[in-house]
């Protein structure tokens, strides 16, 4: 199984700073026949199921603000929120879907500072 | 408009075989490349993937519980279930079910609460 690590576990960021969870996978995600990398980012709030962010490691769902944003290939990710908003306090899962069985992170908890 | 809906018992003993069923509309699972994915978060914890089941009904699980699952759809009824069996304590969580079009988990379910306890 590929396992999925990301850093820091907690993270506190002050209201318009900026912050960055990072992850690394076990082995790589990236598709050479594509050329992508099967890596998605999740946000999920207090009794809210997670809400999918950003696919493909850097491409961002529809309707999602263009504060976060995902970077990185192969075995390093990391999502950005480039200025923080009291609505983004959430927890933050990356998951690789490159193949199964589909891993996910054990999640970053985001607080304003 | 895509959505999902977990369905199941709340409570169920040690040693019992859990029944999940997710009941969706929006789209169809005989559409090429479309896949539903069972999810599970204990309290406090992580999301931990379950099972996956295709379009063409190839299906796929977990590692470490694929001895006790079984994964199945009606396509006419638009419903995946999930079969979980010789259910412990720590089996414990929200059960949600997830829609993948693409590869991506782009709708997810509310999830339903399991309590395994005697």
């Amino acid at each position: 199984d590929i396992v999925m690590t990301q850093s820091p576990d907690s993270l506190a960021v002050s209201l318009g700073e900026r912050a960055t969870i990072n992850c690394k996978s076990s082995q790589s995600v990236l598709y050479s026949s594509n050329n992508k990398n099967y890596l998605a980012w999740f946000q999920q709030k207090p009794g809210q199921p997670p809400k999918l962010l950003i696919y493909w490691a850097s491409t961002r769902e529809s309707g999602v603000p263009d504060r976060f944003s995902g970077s990185g290939s192969g075995t390093d990710f990391s999502l950005t929120i480039s200025s923080l908003q009291a609505e983004d306090v959430a927890v933050y899962y990356c998951q690789q879907s490159y193949n199964t069985p589909y891993t996910f992170g054990q999640g970053t908890k985001l607080e304003i500072k | 408009q895509v959505t999902l809906k977990e369905s199941g018992p709340a409570l169920v003993k040690p040693t019992q075989t859990l029944t999940l069923t997710c009941t969706f509309s929006g789209f169809s699972l005989s559409t090429t490349e479309m896949r539903v994915n069972w999810i599970r978060q204990p309290p406090g914890k992580a999301l931990e993937w379950l099972a996956r089941i295709d379009w063409d009904d190839d299906k796929f699980y977990s590692t470490s519980l694929k001895t006790r699952l079984t994964i199945s759809k009606d396509t006419s009824r638009n419903q995946v279930v999930l079969m979980m069996t010789n259910m412990d304590p720590v089996d414990t969580a929200t059960y949600y079910c997830a829609r993948a079009y693409g590869g991506q988990f782009d709708a997810w379910g509310q999830g339903t609460q399991v309590t395994v306890s005697s």
